[in-house]
């Protein structure tokens, strides 16, 4: 079982506000991902690290940032939070055996700005 | 761009039934196409990898199958549960590049 843990699990706040989404993995895995996914919709990559001091944009990367300073640790920061970033969050790492990649996923945060 | 579609977007069965879900892919350059399940409000467990040098995959009563020529792939489930009832996701990468997911499949078994 994937040991990777993400909180909160559930936030509300108001728009501005400055929120940053915690992600922490105890496998040792050097990738990392964030993933926004609204209901019934595909899930879209907003940043990945390749490992600690790496991060790269993904899809929806704009209006959000994150840091690896820690190989188990990739915080989301969301400067100013707006309605529009209501959604759910899924923090993944990966493992590779040679070039087979496998994602282990958290259990996600649900994000809801008012 | 790689552009992943499952078909169909939800499907709701009786329990016994087998069934089999669909996945395209729009550039047949990948490495890794993976199923993952997903429970409402909650992250995804991946179910199967399937590499581009193979042709499928087996785990219980789960198969998954890959063409990477024609771009498809399918997840096969033989007598279906009501604990089967989920969204499954498929998704695709290239060597060391991101995942790319579908939208998924809602899957409802009723008892």
């Amino acid at each position: 079982e994937a040991d990777i843990y993400q909180t909160p699990r559930y936030l509300v706040i108001g728009t501005g506000k400055k929120i940053t989404l915690e992600c922490s993995q105890t496998m040792g895995h050097d990738k990392m991902y964030w993933y926004q996914q609204d209901p019934g919709m595909e899930l879209h990559l907003i940043h990945y690290s390749y490992g600690v001091n790496s991060t790269e944009k993904g899809d929806l990367s704009s209006e959000s940032t994150v840091s690896r300073i820690r190989t188990e640790h990739f915080p989301l920061t969301l400067e100013s939070a707006r309605p529009s970033h209501t959604s759910q969050y899924l923090c993944a790492s990966s493992e590779y055996e040679g070039y087979r990649e496998t994602q282990y996923f958290g259990p996600g945060t649900r994000l809801l700005v008012l | 761009k790689q552009e992943v579609t499952q078909i169909p977007a939800a499907l709701s069965v009786p329990e016994g039934e087998n069934l089999v879900l669909n996945c395209s892919f729009t550039d047949s350059a990948i490495y890794n196409l993976q199923w993952f399940r997903q429970d409402p409000g909650k992250g995804l467990t991946s179910l199967l990898l399937i590499q581009s040098s193979q042709r499928e995959q087996t785990s219980g009563r789960l198969n998954a199958s890959l063409d990477k020529s024609s771009g498809r792939s399918t997840l096969y489930i033989a007598a279906s549960q009501p604990g089967d009832s989920a969204t499954y996701l498929c998704a695709v990468n290239g060597v060391y590049t991101p995942l790319v997911f579908g939208k998924g499949t809602r899957l409802s078994v009723i008892a």
